[in-house]
């Protein structure tokens, strides 16, 4: 089914290692999105791409840096992870930016020990 | 920051009956967005409201917006246990969306 596709599904990770979460999606999206979804704070914005070659930061960019090469592929990568960012990590993609729903992936649980 | 504040946290009803959640926000938006959280998924989009709407209905979801409150409300009726799980609004302002912190909702058979 057309969709949002996350890798991997969980993660345990130590502390001071480098992570790339993968996102993938089928439905030729131009906006894609990465939130991080921690109890008791909702979901917050950490990198947004309006189009393929474009990326911009979000409300939590710190520690994360993301790449948008072609429309599909939006990856997260964390380059020292720090026990902070143990979170579930959302992609999302919408046809535009703004105004337009938005179609998240299942996510990625990351444990940072 | 959270543009969206929900209320209430939590709910609990019995099938059958309606639920109904609130949203409040600060600043002036394009739209207002309501998702669906089930446990261990992501989110999905339900209804989408633009500024100048009133109320939009979908099947069992009624939304309505009153802009000057700075205001929505979501409500499901007939509720199901399948109805079980997290509502988010998110509101659109900027291009990008805010979401508030949900409300989990617990319909009983």
């Amino acid at each position: 089914t057309a969709g949002i596709t996350q890798a991997p599904t969980s993660q345990i990770l130590a502390a001071g290692r480098s992570m790339t979460l993968r996102c993938t999606q089928d439905m030729r999206h131009n906006a894609m999105y990465w939130y991080r979804q921690d109890l008791g704070l909702g979901l917050r914005l950490i990198h947004y791409s309006n189009t393929a070659g474009t990326t911009g930061k979000g409300e939590v960019p710190d520690g994360y840096s993301v790449s948008r090469a072609n429309t599909d592929d939006f990856p997260l990568t964390l380059a020292s992870a720090v026990p902070s960012q143990t979170s579930v990590y959302f992609c999302a993609s919408s046809d535009s930016q703004g105004g337009q729903p938005q179609h998240f992936g299942d996510g990625t649980r990351l444990s940072i020990l | 920051s959270q543009q969206g504040e929900e209320d209430p946290q939590a709910l609990s009803i019995q099938e059958g009956e309606n639920a109904t959640m609130n949203c409040s926000y600060k600043t002036s938006i394009n739209n207002l967005q309501w998702y669906r959280q089930n446990s261990g998924r992501g989110l999905v989009h339900l209804i989408l409201i633009r500024s100048n709407e009133r109320e939009k209905h979908s099947g069992r979801l009624r939304v309505t917006l009153d802009t000057s409150k700075k205001s929505s409300s979501l409500l499901i009726t007939a509720s199901r246990a399948a109805d079980t799980a997290s509502y988010f609004c998110a509101t659109d302002s900027i291009g990008k969306l805010i979401f508030g912190q949900g409300t989990e909702l617990s319909v009983k058979p």
